[in-house]
């Protein structure tokens, strides 16, 4: 099993500024990586796929980079709507994806 | 619009059964893989289990597996989780969710069933 490793577990950060989010694999998943937000109640939303390629509908201060092991999620000028829960999913091996353990984004 | 509604979520005794359904609708059901993912309260994401199309792949993580069984009716545009032997860790939120493409991320979501496994 591909092990995901998310951090920091809780960013605390200010409107207006950047946020980085880091997610780590345990062995290569090529750009076979996406990022979910998921707010109080909700479902989680895609965000980013191919490790990089916006979903449909997802605003461009949200964008991400990496491949093989590596991989970081820019917000680049954080509003309110975008404090919430962050994960990384790999999806390098139809089914068996797994998730990071998430990244709490909170207002500093 | 893609649409992914679950139902049959409640509370249930340890050793229980339970079985969820999720009903699909704004796209062809039965061209898609299909998937349950969980989320205990407070935790993250979990993956429970995977169909393909045609029903002809099945995948269970090994928390769930001979105890949980996946099935689909694509004349229904229905997903279902059988959960047999439930255990107070199977307590969580159950999303059912799709892909735009069989080996992609997941695109669409559920609202999410509530099951809780307690005495």
């Amino acid at each position: 099993e591909i092990v995901m490793t998310q951090s920091p577990a809780t960013l605390s950060v200010s409107p207006g500024e950047r946020a980085t989010l880091s997610c780590r694999a345990s062995q290569s998943v090529s750009s076979n990586l996406a990022w979910y937000q998921q707010k109080p109640g909700q479902a989680p939303r895609l965000l980013i796929y191919g490790a990089s390629t916006r979903a449909t509908g997802i605003p461009a201060r949200f964008s991400g980079s990496g491949s093989g092991t590596e991989f970081t999620l820019t917000i680049s000028s954080l509003q309110s709507e975008d404090f919430a829960v962050y994960y990384c999913q790999q999806y390098n091996n139809w089914p068996l994806y797994t998730f990071g353990q998430g990244t709490k984004l909170e207002i500093k | 619009e893609v649409q992914l509604v679950e139902s049959g979520g409640g509370l249930v005794k340890p050793g229980g059964s339970l079985r969820l359904s999720c009903a699909a609708s704004g796209f062809t059901f039965s061209s898609y893989s299909m998937n349950w993912v969980r989320q205990a309260p407070g935790k993250g994401l979990e993956w429970v289990s995977s169909i393909s199309s045609s029903s002809s792949y099945i995948y269970y993580a090994d928390s769930v597996k001979g105890r949980f069984t996946i099935s689909r009716d694509n004349a229904k545009n229905s997903l279902y989780l059988q959960m047999n032997s439930l255990r107070a860790e199977d307590t969580a939120v159950y999303y059912c969710a799709a892909p735009d493409i069989l080996t992609g991320p997941y695109d669409y979501w559920g609202q999410g069933t509530l099951v809780t496994v307690s005495s």
